[in-house]
């Protein structure tokens, strides 16, 4: 069964500290991973996906298959990237999303 | 440019009283829509996706029924609420074989409470 688990709630870090936020799946065949992220009162939006390989506002996620983790890194932590984050994913070439559990991440000043 | 709406941004209700939670999409045709409930602790969680008017799929055993009436309307009903419909419901489209481009757009949630 396709399963996403984000293990911490809540993560709290002072500004400048190094931040990851831990994702694992189950799924058995080749899957699609993206982090999703809620400012607060905004709308839940795509922060990033495995397949793009690429850095928005600083973070990285790295897909390790055989760890079957995807976990979101970001080295110095900005007070705005307080928010809401999902880690998520889906079958290939599917638009169905697996959510986890989410975790709030806490930057402090 | 594509928007998606969502209403009441939030409402309350009694436990027996019937809901209707309507989304409705602008500037895409033939779009895939979901509904998705953030109960406390337990994060986003699908209730239903529909590739087209009338299809409707169930993604979990619930008091909770979806009917999508036109092609860009998705709708959220219960005839009678039980507590635990309580939660942040949120309605989502996408569009088929979009490759590199944002998997789903979420709107802007609908709480609520049934009390």
């Amino acid at each position: 069964a396709q399963r996403v688990t984000q293990p911490e709630k809540l993560l709290s870090v002072f500004k400048g500290a190094p931040v990851e936020l831990k994702c694992n799946y189950s799924y058995s065949g080749s899957p699609e991973l993206f982090w999703y992220v809620q400012y607060s009162r905004q709308r839940l939006q795509l922060l990033l996906r495995h397949i793009s390989r690429e850095s928005i506002k600083g973070f990285t996620a790295d897909l390790n298959k055989g760890e079957t983790s995807f976990h979101l890194k970001k080295p110095f932590a900005q007070e705005e990237d307080s928010a809401m984050y999902y880690c998520a994913l889906s079958r290939w070439n599917t638009d169905k999303l697996i959510f986890g559990t989410g975790t709030r991440l806490q930057v402090f000043p | 440019s594509q928007t998606i709406h969502q209403w009441p941004a939030t409402l309350v209700q009694p436990v027996g009283s019937p809901l209707s939670l309507e989304c409705t999409v602008e500037g895409t045709s033939n779009p895939n829509l979901y509904w998705y409930r953030q109960a406390a602790g337990r994060g986003l969680q699908l209730l239903f996706y529909s590739v087209g008017i009338g299809q409707i799929s169930s993604e979990v055993p619930q008091n909770l029924s979806a009917s999508r009436p036109q092609d860009r309307q998705f709708i959220l009903s219960s005839k009678k609420l039980l507590l635990s419909d309580s939660g942040f419901y949120l309605c989502a489209w996408s569009v088929r074989g979009r490759g590199e481009d944002e998997k789903l757009f979420f709107g802007s949630g609908t709480q609520l409470s049934v009390l």
